[in-house]
């Protein structure tokens, strides 16, 4: 059963702490995403990879960035994470789209990392 | 602009009710993929359906349908005799050929009361 993978499900961290969110994929998948959920915001794009060490920004990538050094692990690093940064977090992987594999172009997601700052 | 738009963001039904969700999409691009996504209480967003602008067929899976008419720039989603199982928050998105990026609505969260 192919899967992506976040580390943590729920962190509850301090003001100005640096936290690491990791997402890993064992879909051999060349796109990889990080969204933020919020209420009645919907997912927001904070970065993408579409491949090993390439990224872009979406979004809101302010106060965010991101490390992609092998294909299967994406991760996002809130450098000093501040309140407004709690939410919920979510990654998702995708084929390349100009791939005619199985689930071309359909975002595969991981559960989610519920990150609380205090 | 906002690409697509869930106009309701909560609905409750009763058990065995059945429910439209809606969702409108606005895009420049002549070739595009809409989607819809579940996520149920455990947080992960599970994949149901994709669609492409080519492909206008309406389609059922199960108890699911889904209407997609680009003259209106919608893809409802309908689920037929609803369990509480479909209680979730649900997604719409657009993909456009051009570009990476996936856009969401802010979703719909669907109450289904036993």
């Amino acid at each position: 059963d192919v899967k992506v993978t976040q580390s943590s499900r729920y962190l509850v961290k301090r003001t100005g702490e640096k936290v690491f969110l990791e997402c890993v994929q064992d879909m051999d998948h060349e796109n990889m995403f990080w969204y933020r959920q919020d209420p009645g915001l919907g997912l927001r794009l904070i970065y993408f990879s579409y491949d090993v060490k390439m990224k872009e920004k979406g979004d809101i990538p302010e106060g965010y960035s991101v490390s992609r050094e092998k294909k299967e692990r994406f991760s996002l690093i809130l450098e000093s994470a501040s309140t407004n940064q709690t939410s919920m977090y979510l990654c998702a992987s995708r084929p390349h789209p100009g791939q005619a594999k199985a689930g071309a172009n359909v975002l595969t997601f991981g559960a989610g990392s519920r990150l609380t700052v205090l | 602009a906002q690409k697509v738009t869930q106009a309701q963001t909560e609905i409750s039904v009763v058990e065995k009710e059945d429910v439209t969700l809606d969702c409108v999409y606005e895009t420049r691009d002549t070739t595009y993929y809409l989607f819809w996504y579940k996520q149920p209480p455990s947080g992960e967003l599970v994949f149901l359906i994709r669609r492409n602008s080519f492909d206008e067929q309406n389609e059922i899976s199960g108890r699911y349908s889904w209407n997609f008419q680009k003259s209106t720039s919608s893809f409802n989603f309908t689920i037929t005799a609803s369990q509480v199982v479909d209680s979730a928050v649900y997604f719409c998105a657009l993909s456009e050929n051009t570009g990476n990026q996936f856009y969401f609505g802010t979703g719909t969260s669907l109450t289904v009361i036993p």
